[in-house]
């Protein structure tokens, strides 16, 4: 167990409403990602953070933006919902760089209506 | 960017069965990981693997760098094993970010 959490795990939202998903992490960790799973697409990156207000975009970052005050928290916006940001998303950290090994969260279950 | 490849895309086995999962990789990496994501949706590390070869129990894995590719055993399958497992790679020079293969679907019937 990597002690990421996030939140909320399940939510159900109607277009155009603003969202924002929260990934925790008791770890002190620097790294830290988001990404989206699609069926057919396995994870793609959305955006990550190496450090607090450092970030820099995935593959996938049209409508998404992010934010990281503190180490512990990455906090992902979707500024407008859209259906097709229906779709799990997953944060991960980096736990040792010089290791390179990601472990990920449980995830979280959007729906845009 | 990088290109992840993994085959089969679904598997349908027996229980007690073996199978071997491939993941081609279009760059030089210096990082492969797989997973297992459970009927859950929990994404599980199996093996951290940017070359050689490892075991853990039942399975085992295989990477052959120069060669752009890894496979993945499992042995004397469980229905537990049932799932969807990922490949996952970071370019050798691309600052830690994973970009992933479709996976395969393993299906382990008793």
């Amino acid at each position: 167990d990597a002690g990421i959490t996030q939140s909320p795990r399940h939510k159900v939202t109607e277009t155009g409403t603003p969202v924002t998903l929260r990934c925790h992490q008791t770890e002190n960790h620097r790294y830290m990602y988001w990404y989206r799973q699609d069926p057919g697409h396995g994870l793609r990156l959305i955006h990550y953070s190496y450090g607090v207000k450092d970030t820099d975009k995935g593959e996938v970052s049209d409508g998404y933006s992010v934010s990281r005050s503190k180490t512990e928290d990455f906090l992902l916006t979707l500024e407008s919902a859209t259906s097709s940001q229906t779709s799990v998303y997953f944060c991960a950290i980096l736990a040792d760089p010089s290791y390179n090994e990601q472990f990920f969260g449980p995830g979280t279950r959007l729906t845009v209506l | 960017g990088i290109q992840v490849e993994q085959s089969p895309p679904d598997l349908i086995l027996q229980e007690g069965a073996n199978s071997t999962l491939r993941c081609n990789f279009s760059d030089s990496v210096n990082n492969l990981q797989w997973f297992h994501q459970n009927p859950w949706g929990q994404l599980i590390n199996l093996f951290y693997i940017p070359s050689g070869t490892k075991q853990n129990g039942r399975l085992s894995a295989t990477t052959v760098a120069t060669e752009r590719y890894s496979l993945l055993y499992i042995s004397s399958s469980q229905t537990t094993d049932s799932g969807v497992y990922f490949c996952a790679v970071v370019r050798a020079s691309n600052d830690y970010k994973l970009s992933f293969g479709a996976g395969t679907t393993v299906t382990v019937r008793a």
